[in-house]
């Protein structure tokens, strides 16, 4: 069964940094690529970054591009997110989510519990 | 950057009825890179449909999706207890953004 489970989110201050933990388990890890996904308290889904099953290819959203970084751990199985410059609009669930391909197609296809980044001012 | 624009906001449907959710794209969007997902209040999304019209690995068959180009429509053929919550339909372009509609509630009337 194919488990995604985030960490390290919590309360912060404006300014401050973060770095969240996703660890994967059930599917071979190495092989595809993940991302990071986040929702703010009662609003809708924004995808924030990407990165290729090799680290060879790393997208941001423009509205954390030069303050968050994505990364990843193969032989840990993990993936991470440095969040530095934080802002209280930063404030969010934080997914992490499985990126498929299946006949074409780009899907999201298996998501964590999420972790709860808290900005505060 | 694509913008997807869900309607309606909310849907106010009762159990055995017909869902209709549209999303439309701010421009042209390939079939095979447009997808729906469902979340219920605390929960993850969950993938509904990939590629605009194939269902996910155990998604009811009253589930489909549909619609090419701008214009894709999520259809859920009769409304159970568990299918009330929020809609989203999110488009894979070539490069990111990969953005998201605003989403659709479906609520009990």
């Amino acid at each position: 069964e194919v488990q995604l489970v985030e960490s390290g989110g919590g309360l912060v201050q404006r300014g401050g940094s973060l770095r969240l933990s996703c660890a994967a388990s059930g599917f071979t890890f190495s092989s595809y690529s993940m991302n990071w996904v986040r929702q703010a308290p009662g609003k809708g889904l924004e995808w924030v970054s990407y990165i290729s099953s090799g680290s060879g290819t790393i997208y941001y959203a423009d509205s954390v591009k030069g303050r968050f970084t994505i990364s990843r751990d193969n032989a840990k199985n993990s993936l991470y997110l440095q969040m530095n410059s934080l802002r209280v609009e930063d404030t969010a669930v934080y997914y992490c989510a499985r990126l498929i391909v299946a006949a074409g197609a780009r899907s999201f296809d298996s998501w964590g519990q999420g972790t709860l980044v808290t900005v505060s001012s | 950057e694509i913008v997807l624009t869900q309607s309606p906001g909310t849907l106010s449907l009762s159990p055995g009825e017909r869902a209709t959710l549209s999303c439309r794209a701010s421009q042209s969007v390939s079939s095979s890179s447009l997808a729906w997902y469902q979340q219920k209040p605390g929960q993850a999304p969950r993938l509904l449909i990939y590629g605009a019209s194939s269902r996910a690995t155990g998604i009811p068959d009253r589930f489909s999706g549909s619609g090419s180009g701008t214009d894709f429509t999520l259809t859920i053929s009769r409304l159970e207890p568990e299918d009330f919550a929020v809609y989203y339909c999110q488009q894979y372009g070539s490069s990111p953004p990969w953005t998201f509609g605003q989403g659709t509630k479906v609520e009990i009337k």
